[in-house]
Order: structure tokens, then sequence, then C-alpha cells
């Protein structure tokens, strides 16, 4: 079945570089998108980039030049890399497989990681 | 950007009650609309997409409506595994954007 788990540090450091991994089954990455989403302590969601299924990437442009979105596609694992972390960037980060065509939408989400940015 | 504005910010409902949430785009999204229920703790789950196609596995007491800039939720009898919190999210155009919530919970 189709799974998705992020994994990461759960504490990062003021001005530090947040690394994520989201390891995908049940699906090929070449078939589908994955988003990035997070969640500020239970409030709204805020979608952060996508890796599309022919390798390409979009941004969220409130993350203009922080943010980084790559895969390894024989790991089936997609990675974010955000840098110059600050504390407004404390939540839940999800990774999301796209399960639209003419529109972009999440139809299977990962179980997220809660990362703390913190000194 | 699309903003979201999704009412109410929360509700309260009787077991057997009809619920909707209603969530307006700031320009025409075309019935890109999707529905998500996130309960505490747990990541989102998909409901509705396309504005009103219903996501395999979703009882059939939920059902959604709308287009141009309006649309809704509805939850035709309420039960208690219906509590959480709804969002509506855009996926016409990027950035993607999402409503602010709504948290439904039983009278």
């Amino acid at each position: 079945q189709v799974q998705l788990k992020e994994s990461g540090p759960g504490l990062v450091q003021p001005s530090q570089t947040l690394s994520l991994t989201c390891t995908v089954s049940g699906f090929s990455l070449t078939s589908y998108s994955v988003h990035w989403v997070r969640q500020h302590s239970g409030k709204s969601l805020e979608w952060m980039g996508r890796m599309w299924s022919d390798g390409d990437t979009s941004y969220n442009s409130a993350f203009t030049s922080r943010l980084s979105i790559s895969r390894d596609t024989s790991k089936s694992q997609v990675f974010l890399k955000m840098n110059s972390l600050q504390t407004e960037d404390t939540g839940t980060y999800y990774c999301a497989r796209n399960g639209g065509y003419r529109y972009a939408y999440f139809d299977y989400w990962g179980q997220g990681v809660m990362v703390t940015v913190s000194s | 950007d699309i903003q979201m504005t999704q009412s109410p910010a929360s509700l309260s409902a009787s077991l057997g009650e009809t619920v909707t949430i209603q969530c307006q785009a700031s320009e025409d999204i075309y019935s890109g609309l999707a529905w998500y229920q996130q309960k505490p703790g747990k990541s989102p789950q998909l409901l509705i997409y396309g504005a009103s196609s219903l996501q395999d596995g979703v009882p059939s007491r939920f059902s959604g409506s709308g287009s141009g800039t309006q649309y809704s939720l509805k939850i035709s009898s309420m039960q208690t595994e219906d509590e959480g919190v709804y969002f509506c999210q855009q996926g016409l155009k990027y950035p993607l954007t999402f409503g602010s919530g709504t948290k439904l919970e039983i009278k």
C-alpha cells in the first residue's frame, strides 16, 4: 500500500540547516509527484514545494533561496533542505503524494516530523 | 497568491446534525478545491477533491459543492468520529494555499 515516512532531526539550532528525508513505498517517484507541507503547532498548513515526477521542482516563493528539494529514485526518497532556520520555522513537516492531474491535491500523507528550532 | 477564507473558525454540532463549512477563494479556482480532515496528533486526510469528488473510503455523508470562488463541505449526519479540524486547499495555482481551518466538535 502507499506509504510515506518523514525522518530527520527533531531539534535544529537557529541559523542552521534542516535536512529531512521522505521515504516512500507503494508507488514510484517517476510516476507521482511528492510535496512538502508544514504546519505550525496545530495551525494552518503551508505548502513548501513539489518534486515533480520528471525531476523538476516548484517552490513557494515564501522560502525563496532557503529551500531545496531533491530526490533519489533508486532509494524512493525525496529530500528537503532548508537553511538559515529561525524559531518561526518550528513546526511539523509533512511529505504528501500528489493525487491530481489538472489540480494539485494530496491523497496520501506521511505521519509528519516535528522540528523545533531552538538553541 | 490565492487567499482561501474559511468559515466558521469553529462550530459544535449534535449527533445526526447536518454541518456545513464554507471556503471562499480570492479568485476563480475552477473547482480546483480539496477538503481535508485532521484529527489531533494525526496528519490530514483527503476527503474531497475537484470540489465534489469523494475520495475512496470516505463515508458518503461527506459531500462537497461549489464553483467559481465559493465552495462548501457538508456532513449530512454528524458522527462522533467526525470531530476534528477541516481545511480547504486550492490546487489550481502555485503556491498551493490552504484555508485557516474549521474546528468541529460534538455538542
